[in-house]
């Protein structure tokens, strides 16, 4: 069964940092991937889908990696703002449905 | 933007009883799906959906759930003889076409429910 892993749990940064955030997953054989984020209480919202056969996806100050030989994935935030502050979950898709990490919670501070 | 809309947001029910919960995906979406998320957890998928039938679902998803697309705008989740450990929070989802084909898929802000 696809296991996927997100470290660290929690990040608190200062306003303006670049940051990483790691994802892991077990079973390569995945048709996509892709990154949400929750807010408190809120649904998930898709910011990067990246397919298998894809290498790196960005959108405006995120840039997301995916290493599906060696079951890993990035997302790296670029001058981060205190509206980044949310949970991010790294989702895998096997065929129709998604394997999701536990998230890490991000708290940008002003 | 599109949006996929549940209700309600906020259910309380007593242990033993049974909820619905409803679900207005985006119009022109063919795949639905329920995922959940017990406090403090992963979300994990419960059930996919498409042309009035399931199409996947998981092993959470035993005889006591089941869903329906009762008209053309509506689906629903039921949840027969709630147990305290159905706590969770339940996102239905939709997507035009089917996820691996790298259709995104559109969250609803999710219906929580507590079971007392």
């Amino acid at each position: 069964k696809q296991e996927v892993t997100q470290i660290p749990a929690a990040l608190s940064v200062p306003e303006g940092e670049n940051l990483v955030l790691n994802c892991s997953f077990t079973d390569s054989a995945i048709y996509n991937l892709q990154w949400f984020r929750q807010d408190p209480g809120k649904g998930l919202t898709s910011l990067l889908l990246i397919q298998s056969s894809q290498r790196e996806q960005t959108s405006g100050r995120l840039n997301a990696s995916l290493d599906k030989s060696s079951g890993r994935s990035t997302l790296y935030i670029a001058a981060s703002q205190p509206g980044d502050s949310a949970t991010y979950l790294c989702a895998v898709n096997n065929f129709n449905k998604f394997y999701f990490g536990s998230g890490t919670k991000l708290n940008v501070k002003p | 933007e599109p949006e996929v809309t549940q209700t309600p947001s906020h259910q309380v029910t007593q242990m033993g009883q049974e909820v619905i919960l409803r679900c207005v995906p985006i119009s022109n979406h063919l795949y639905f799906y329920w995922y959940r998320q017990i406090l403090g957890q992963k979300v994990e998928f419960l059930v996919s959906f498409y042309n009035n039938e399931i199409s996947e679902k998981s092993e959470i998803f035993d005889d006591q759930f089941s869903v329906e697309r009762p008209d053309g705008s509506n689906f629903t989740l039921k949840i027969r003889s709630t147990k305290l450990e159905d706590s969770a929070m339940y996102f239905c989802a939709s997507s035009e076409e089917r996820l691996f084909s790298g259709n995104t898929i559109y969250f609803g802000e999710g219906s929580w429910l507590t079971v007392v």
